[in-house]
């Protein structure tokens, strides 16, 4: 059974804070992923990692870091937090397959950030 | 990049009515589209999807069909139950991201009135 876990359900920063967001995948998967969900907008890649140490922006990048020291371990990092980047930040992660496309991606329970 | 477009973005029907969520996608080369399901306050899970070398696919009462050539493609859920009230959410996969990411429409809120 996959799991991926969360530091935090909840968490409430002032602006300008530096904040992290933890994310922790026990199957040994290669790919971790952080979205940000909005409503009206669904998920938004914000970065991914195919990789230790290896990672390439997605959509949103723009205000956000990560960091990728071990496979299971994807943390997203809010340099200077502002009150926009206020939302639900989930993190997912997937296996790479030879030869064959995108995988099944398995979510975290999501950490709703508040920056005030 | 890839850019998915998710209608409706409400829908709501009767229990035991069908339901039809559309997606379309604007990278020919997106050969892999999943489907999720957000019940409230749950994280999004997998309930089917498709690669590109097929037109359709069942699982009980849920269904997908994929039109390659109108880069489009469908989940049909039918026989409707309360539990079936969520969000949906269609996705494709990224040539530009080498597959390993996906590009998810904006979501579909379903409500199944008992």
């Amino acid at each position: 059974d996959v799991k991926v876990t969360q530091s935090s359900r909840y968490l409430v920063k002032r602006t300008g804070e530096k904040v992290f967001l933890e994310c922790v995948q026990d199957m040994d998967h290669e790919n971790m992923f952080w979205y940000r969900q909005d409503p009206g907008l669904g998920l938004r890649l914000i970065y991914f990692s195919y990789d230790v140490k290896m990672k390439e922006k997605g959509d949103i990048p723009e205000g956000y870091s990560v960091s990728r020291e071990k496979k299971e371990r994807f943390s997203l990092i809010l340099e200077s937090a502002s009150t926009n980047q206020t939302s639900m930040y989930l993190c997912a992660s997937s296996l790479t397959l030879r030869r064959r496309p995108s995988h099944e991606q398995y979510f975290g329970p999501g950490t709703r950030l508040t920056v005030t | 990049g890839e850019n998915v477009e998710q209608h409706p973005s409400t829908l709501s029907v009767q229990e035991g009515d069908s339901a039809v969520i559309k997606c379309t996608y604007s990278d020919s080369a997106s050969n892999y589209f999943p489907w999720y399901k957000q019940e409230l306050g749950k994280r999004p899970q997998l309930i089917i999807d498709i690669r590109s070398n097929v037109g359709e696919k069942k699982d009980q009462r849920i269904a997908v069909t994929l039109n390659k050539t109108a880069k489009h493609f469908s989940l049909h859920i039918t026989e409707t139950q309360p539990e079936d009230s969520a969000v949906y959410f269609c996705a494709a996969s990224s040539r530009d991201t080498g597959r390993r990411a996906l590009t998810f429409g904006s979501g579909t809120r379903l409500q199944v009135q008992p």
